[in-house]
């Protein structure tokens, strides 16, 4: 079985600071790890993907993440916050040996960037 | 590249009607497709997955139905909607590891 735990319900950054936002993740194999940004009203978008190869993954609007192995995290970070990265962020993870490609989903986390 | 479209954007329903979502992608063939629910803004819960045509898979036991009737689309129904069915719900492709969603349906079931 495959898992994954954001821990923060909200996390809250002043504009221009440095965000990061938490991951933990289980499953029995291999993890592929995903991040994705909903806005109000809208579907989820794609922010970046951990498949293999570097810890660092970078991905759009600036974001990027590091691969942890040894913490199981993945959690996903921006250097300077804009207020207009306010938005619902999801983790989610597949097992390698998901065959049907399915995805946990985190419960996600609101980040709040206030100007 | 790939799109991927659902209608309506917004529906409101009367406890007891039907239901029928739609969801179709662009610019890929054969994609793996599913279909989430989002109830007060936070998780997702899937409900439906679909590896081809006429192939579905149920993750959870409702009163919802999914069908597939071309490569490309993924319709969701119901034939009589309970208050509980309100939510957002969002349809989703993929082919190889990451999933992309479309820009979800809002119902209201009053």
């Amino acid at each position: 079985a495959q898992s994954v735990a954001q821990p923060e319900d909200q996390v809250n950054v002043a504009e221009g600071n440095p965000l990061t936002v938490k991951c933990t993740y289980s499953v029995s194999g291999n993890p592929y790890l995903f991040w994705y940004v909903q806005y109000p009203n809208r579907g989820l978008q794609f922010l970046l993907k951990y498949i293999t190869g570097d810890n660092l993954v970078k991905g759009s609007y600036g974001f990027e993440a590091e691969f942890n192995k040894s913490q199981t995290s993945f959690h996903l970070k921006k250097p300077s916050a804009l207020v207009s990265d306010s938005a619902l962020y999801f983790c989610a993870v597949r097992d390698l040996s998901n065959a049907g490609n399915m995805l946990t989903f985190g419960g996600g986390t609101r980040l709040m960037v206030k100007p | 590249s790939q799109t991927i479209h659902q209608w309506p954007a917004t529906l409101v329903q009367p406890v007891g009607s039907p239901l029928s979502l739609e969801c179709t992608v662009e610019g890929t063939s054969n994609p793996n497709l599913y279909w989430y629910r989002q109830a007060a803004g936070r998780g997702l819960q899937l409900l439906f997955y679909s590896v081809g045509i006429g192939q579905i898979s149920s993750e959870v036991p409702q009163n919802l139905s999914a069908s597939r009737p071309q490569d490309r689309q993924f319709i969701l129904s119901s034939k009589k909607l309970l208050l509980s069915d309100s939510g957002f719900y969002l349809c989703a492709w993929s082919r190889e590891a990451a999933q992309y969603f479309g820009p979800g349906t809002r119902l209201l079931v009053l």
